[in-house]
Order: C-alpha cells, then structure tokens, then sequence
C-alpha cells in the first residue's frame, strides 16, 4: 500500500524553528518527486514547494511565501523527506501535508497531514 | 487572495448535475492542464480529475473534467450526499515555478 505519514508537528514560538518529517512506503521513494502543501485553518491549499530525484539534482523550488526561510531535503536510504522551517511566524500555522508531485497527476499521494502552529 | 478563481459554494439535490469553474490568466489555465482535488473536513484531499479530464481509478464516473481556453469546470453528475465536500483546482504557474490552487468549493447536497 502506497503510503506517506507525516510527523514532527506542533506548538512553536514566533522565530522559532520546526522539522517536519514525511516517511515514505508502498513506492520506489527514490524515484518520486516530493512535495509540501500546508492549508492554514479554515483556509484553501497552498504549495510550499517541491524536491525532485537525485537524478536530476534533487532540484528545489519554494513558494515566494516562504522561500528563504524553509528548507526541503530527502533521504533516499530512509524513504523520507523533510521541511526544515525556521523563523516561524503566526501565518505558518497550518496542517502541513507530504504529497507526491510530477507533471502527470500534480499531487497523487496524501500523507495525513501534521499541524504545525505558531503562537506565543 | 488565490490564484485560480472558484466560486466558494455550490449546491444542488441529490440527483442534480452541479458543476464547479475554475478560472484563471491565461498564462496558467491557458497552456497548462488543470487538476481537481476534494477535500472532506479533517483530512487529506484526494486527486479526483488529473489532465483536465482523466479520473484516477477508483473514482466514480460521476465526476467529470474539462476545459476551455481560460476555465475549467469539474461536474458531478448524479450528486450523492456523500458527495459534500470542498472541491479546489490547481494548474502549474510557469512564472512561480510551482503549481497553484484554486480557493476551492464547498459543495452542499440539499
């Protein structure tokens, strides 16, 4: 069964820093482009950007929103990817979620998504 | 403020065809495809039309996608209460470099 879950969530101070965590099964990891989409409470969808194969680089591109501050990588040996946020702000509350991404079907997996909030 | 632009509720009876637009710069919708995603509360979406108009299996025949120039349109044939739901498309932005998401569609069943 394909498969994305989703961890590192949860309750983080304005400035402060985040790792989201995204473990992978079910598919051949290494050849999948990932990607992060977050939805902010109550809110539409929104990229937050993409980490394509080791064979082409392991291209990134982020959204202008949070470019700069956040940072995609992947581990092949450990079929995970992750999104390192830092500087925080209140507008990053949000259910982050793992997806897979190509040019054919966009988005086709879903992880269950892990809430990431950003309070004093 | 999204990208793509959707109406941001739709309804209709059970058994009514309902349809939903996505429209957008022609830069994005114009050249690109456009994909549809639903969405219940509390969990993830799920791909629903990829291609503008190709349905991944498993999804029933009652939805369906197309488009025209500069819109797109997802229709519900047929409509189910299951059916209740919020709907959004997406298309690629060549000049983001990234896909962009419709503001979506809560779809209610009267």
């Amino acid at each position: 069964e394909v498969q994305l879950v989703e961890s590192g969530g949860g309750l983080v101070k304005p400035g402060g820093s985040l790792r989201l965590s995204c473990a992978a099964s079910g598919f051949t990891f290494s050849n999948a482009w990932m990607s992060w989409v977050r939805q902010a409470p109550g809110k539409g969808l929104e990229w937050v950007g993409h980490i394509k194969t080791k064979d082409e680089d392991e291209t990134i591109d982020y959204a202008a929103p949070v470019k700069g501050r956040v940072s995609i990588s992947r581990d092949d040996s450990k079929n995970t990817v992750y999104l390192q946020m830092n500087s925080l702000k209140t507008e990053d509350t949000a259910v982050y979620f793992c997806t897979t991404f190509g040019d054919y079907y966009l988005f086709r997996v879903w992880g269950q998504g892990t809430t990431v909030t950003v309070s004093s | 403020q999204s990208v793509l632009t959707q109406p941001a509720s739709a309804s209709g009876t059970p058994g009514q065809r309902v349809t939903i637009s996505c429209s957008g710069i022609s830069s994005k919708i114009g050249s690109g495809y456009v994909y549809w995603y639903q969405q219940f509360p509390g969990t993830a979406p799920k791909l629903l039309i990829y291609r503008n108009d190709q349905q991944p299996s498993g999804v029933p025949d009652r939805f369906s996608g197309s488009k025209s120039g500069t819109s797109a349109s997802l229709a519900i044939s047929g409509l189910r209460s299951e059916d209740e739901a919020d709907y959004y498309c997406a298309a690629w932005d060549d000049s983001l470099s990234g896909p962009v998401f419709g503001g979506g569609t809560k779809v209610t069943v009267l």
